[in-house]
């Protein structure tokens, strides 16, 4: 079984829909990421999670939330999807080992706003 | 990311030829990470270099990390159509404990 699981793999909606996007590990790290990737602009830091009670904003928060509900699971919610959140969207988990923390990668969520 | 420059955006090499990828930082490097992409799926974590000089290779695989220049160089010998994918260089650029990301190189390996 995938360390890293996310749910949906794929999901089409439409404007103006809330979309949830679920994230779950059993590699037992505390530190969980939210990421978008785009075409020519690699990957963008839209939240992340250094433990249960501590949630930060990345780059590009706008438009997301996030909930922490576990130490084993992270969720990335669009209030109101809009076109340009088309993307492909990883969550990513590392250990809290300092500067040298690996981040390991689920397998992706490619979302579609029409 | 801005703060890290990934050359070539892509390229294409004969099966059995070497590549290399360049990474470069604007920016201090706190630790330098190399991943493999297969189009539309999730990374691989490849390799982690940390210090200046640091050279680490995994089967034909090898990234290297030049402290003064802030750049990590990627390298493959005698590719195979097992290498074909976008590899991506992740870094901690502000020592936050948060990656930024090259734009990513496409490499394409032909029989």
């Amino acid at each position: 079984d995938a360390d890293v699981t996310q749910t949906p793999r794929n999901r089409i909606t439409k404007t103006g829909k809330r979309i949830m996007l679920e994230c779950s590990q059993t590699k037992g790290h505390d530190r969980m990421y939210w990421y978008r990737q785009d075409p020519g602009l690699g990957l963008r830091l839209i939240y992340y999670s250094f433990d249960v009670k501590d949630i930060n904003k990345g780059e590009i928060s706008d438009g997301y939330s996030v909930s922490r509900q576990a130490q084993a699971k992270f969720s990335l919610s669009l209030e109101s999807a809009i076109p340009n959140q088309t993307a492909l969207y990883f969550c990513a988990t590392s250990d809290d080992r300092g500067r040298t923390d690996t981040q390991y990668f689920g397998p992706g969520t490619r979302l579609t706003v029409l | 990311s801005q703060e890290l420059e990934q050359s070539p955006q892509s390229l294409i090499v004969q099966e059995g030829k070497n590549l290399t990828i360049n990474c470069t930082s604007s920016k201090t490097l706190y630790g330098l990470y190399w991943y493999k992409q297969k189009y539309g799926e999730g990374l691989i974590f490849l390799m982690m270099l940390q210090k200046g000089g640091e050279e680490k290779s995994h089967e034909k695989i090898t990234a290297k990390l030049d402290e003064k220049k802030q750049q990590s160089s990627l390298h493959i010998t005698a590719s195979q159509p097992s290498h074909a994918g976008i590899y991506l260089c992740g870094a901690d650029i502000i020592g936050d404990y948060k990656l930024s990301f090259g734009a990513g190189t496409t490499v394409t390996v032909r029989a």
